[in-house]
């Protein structure tokens, strides 16, 4: 079963600063089939990324993901207030169907 | 227009069984895969299961199979995630999810999931 772990836990930033979220894989995941969600308090998760690095719609071009294998990474240039969330990585394709990263707060500085 | 409407909040005593529906409107109903994701107060998301109701196949993480059962009425667009056993540690929103299906040489595969439901909050206590 593949384990994604992400880091850091906590990153706290400016708005306008740049964001660089990791999600490591336990082992590497075929055909890139990784997501990135974004979740606000009592909120449903957003769908932002999938297949790593495409954006979903009327996502923000301030959000690009990529890397491969078992290294992804979620970048967000420029924070506006409205990016501060909890953001998740997920596989999708292998057994079990979905994993889940553990979750990264981005918090204002 | 999307749209995942799922049922209301539940309170449930330890060791009963609760079922949350979720009504999906936009899109034909059979030509989409459903899935069910929870979430503890304050902790993570976590897959439970998920059916491609066309199909009738139905997929279980390991955590719940044998205590979750996830099944689809096509005639009323409805899917159904059914938690038997309730513990205290099933206290969590229910979230419903999908994504158009996609089958080819006879699998089906799981994908992104860009629609979500509202959640539904199921309370367990004694």
């Amino acid at each position: 079963e593949i384990v994604l772990t992400q880091s850091p836990g906590t990153l706290s930033l400016s708005p306008g600063e740049r964001a660089s979220l990791f999600c490591r894989a336990s082992e590497s995941i075929s055909s890139s089939l990784l997501a990135w969600y974004q979740q606000k308090p009592g909120q449903a998760p957003r769908l932002l990324i999938y297949d790593t690095s495409s954006r979903a719609s009327g996502i923000s071009d301030r959000f690009r993901g990529s890397g491969s294998g078992t290294l992804f990474t979620l970048t967000i240039s420029r924070l506006e207030p409205e990016d501060f969330a909890v953001y998740y990585c997920q596989q999708y394709g292998s057994s079990p169907l979905y994993t889940f990263g553990q979750g990264t707060k981005l918090e204002i500085k | 227009q999307v749209q995942l409407v799922q049922s209301g909040a539940e309170v449930k005593k330890t060791g009963s069984s609760v079922t949350v529906s979720c009504k999906a409107s936009g899109g034909t109903f059979t030509t989409y895969a459903f899935n069910w994701v929870r979430q503890a107060p304050g902790q993570g998301l976590e897959w439970m299961g998920g059916i491609i109701p066309v199909f009738n196949i139905t997929n279980y993480a390991r955590k719940f199979q044998g205590r979750v059962t996830i099944s689809a009425d096509k005639s009323s667009s409805l899917a159904y995630m059914e938690l038997s056993s309730l513990r205290s540690d099933d206290t969590a929103v229910y979230y419903c999810a999908r994504h158009p299906r996609y089958c080819s040489g006879g699998t089906c595969h799981s994908k992104q999931l860009p629609d979500w439901g509202q959640g539904t909050l199921v309370t367990v206590s004694s």
